[in-house]
């Protein structure tokens, strides 16, 4: 098993460019999130999907947006790049809520 | 506003030393879990904890849940530099959503 795949490792975008970040597990989880991570802070939960079609925001929703069309994919839509979304993006996977299993992550550097 | 606060921020010791960081709330949770995570890396589950009082170990690594469950504190025993990184407690903040704390950056010098 690959678990959680990411990509791109990293990226720059310009201001007011738009992006997707990848993420796949192939675990057969139902449970998949997105969190960013800032500099000395924990994980903030953007957006998390409890299984194919059903999404739902987390903490800090503005500025993205997810789809879950599938059990293994949950991509992430930057679609207005601001340098406040310089982060580091994990996904992760569970299959039961509170267990996660998460991605290398996706470095973004918006300038 | 449930909040997950670790103590300490950072900390640096040499090995064979022994070294307890705390997770601390005001709120109940129903489960905590800790986490460790290497530069560049997403974090590794380690353990959940789910009833009060309780204690569970892995390996030269003890977890303890507070009897009221607003608490847990990771003790390592015998530190070595494998043990250095990023240690996160996590606990559910209603329905499926999931709150981290900041972390303790662990140090284990040789």
């Amino acid at each position: 098993n690959a678990g959680v795949t990411q990509t791109p490792k990293f990226r720059i975008l310009k201001i007011g460019q738009s992006m997707t970040l990848q993420c796949a597990q192939d675990m057969n989880h139902n449970y998949m999130y997105w969190y960013r991570q800032d500099p000395g802070m924990g994980l903030k939960l953007i957006y998390y999907s409890v299984g194919a079609g059903i999404t739902d925001k987390g903490e800090v929703p503005n500025g993205y947006n997810v789809s879950r069309s599938t059990t293994e994919d949950f991509p992430l839509r930057l679609e207005l790049a601001a340098p406040s979304q310089t982060s580091v993006y994990f996904c992760a996977s569970s299959p039961r809520w509170n267990e996660q299993f998460f991605g290398p992550g996706t470095r973004l550097t918006v300038l | 506003t449930q909040l997950l606060e670790q103590s300490p921020q950072f900390l640096s010791i040499q090995e064979g030393e022994n070294l307890t960081v705390y997770c601390n709330s005001s709120s109940v949770f129903s489960s905590l879990q800790w986490y460790r995570q290497e530069p560049g890396e997403g974090p590794v589950l380690l353990v959940t904890v789910v009833t009060g009082g309780e204690v569970k170990k892995l390996k030269r690594l003890t977890f303890q849940f507070g009897d009221a469950r607003k608490d847990s504190s990771l003790h390592i025993t015998a530190a070595q530099p494998g043990d250095t990184g990023l240690y996160l407690c996590a606990g559910a903040a209603g329905g499926f959503k999931t709150i981290f704390g900041a972390g303790t950056r662990l140090f284990v010098k040789a």
